[in-house]
């Protein structure tokens, strides 16, 4: 089942200004996982936050988590057009992941 | 290089017919899955694998089936009975560890004649 939803769902903006997308679920989790994916391609994990963490970064990435409102934001600064692509968020509950339905971030040059 | 390879890329059904796809993994991972992907929306489990000879279903295993006789391997039976297959199939690994990330493919987008 689908617990995670994207919001928006889709997003364009320029070239060096910042990307934010948020996600919310439904259940407890136990950590909760960003992907990028490009068009017709797999999916490529950027970043993992545990329920326990309320911030975390890699690189122009940064994403917090909310356990007590069940959302989790993803902002990528200074966008790149290489930065075009789908984002999903994924729930991590017993060994499986549930995703969403994904923001579309297109980055114009 | 390690990885994930999913073939053939693109894959053509016929009414009432059986089609496989192909999931290989050398990343030494106990975990495969199988996803479907329909257009804008999310990854949706059909199936999953944490060890060699055994698996389970997911959210939507009907009209599908897998097998697991090598842990290298895990392959994606499209049957007949899949009354709408046409979708992006994507595999994916990972080690059998909470909070793991998962590794895919690059998918097979399978379409009806």
């Amino acid at each position: 089942s689908q617990q995670g939803e994207e919001d928006p769902q889709a997003l364009s903006i320029q070239e060096g200004e910042n990307a934010t997308m948020n996600c919310s679920y439904k259940t407890s989790i136990n950590n909760l996982q960003w992907y990028r994916q490009n068009s017709g391609r797999g999916l490529v994990h950027l970043i993992l936050i545990r329920s326990n963490e309320r911030e975390k970064h890699s690189g122009r990435l940064r994403v917090t988590l909310d356990t007590s409102k069940k959302s989790s934001s993803l902002l990528i600064t200074a966008s790149r057009a290489a930065d075009t692509a789908s984002y999903f968020c994924a729930t991590d509950n017993d060994y499986k992941l549930s995703f969403g339905a994904g923001t579309t971030v297109t980055v114009r040059a | 290089d390690g990885g994930i390879t999913q073939s053939p890329k693109y894959l053509f059904r016929k009414e009432g017919q059986n089609v496989t796809l192909s999931c290989e993994q050398n990343l030494n991972h106990d975990a495969m899955y199988w996803y479907r992907q329909d257009p804008g929306q999310g990854l949706r489990l059909i199936y999953y694998s944490q060890i060699v000879n055994d698996f389970q279903k997911g959210d939507i295993a009907e009209g599908y089936s897998v097998s697991r006789e090598k842990k290298e391997s895990f392959p994606l039976t499209v049957t007949s009975a899949q009354k709408n297959p046409t979708a992006f199939y994507l595999c994916a690994s990972s080690i059998v560890v909470q909070g793991q990330p998962q590794h895919f493919g690059d998918g097979t987008r399978l379409s009806i004649l």
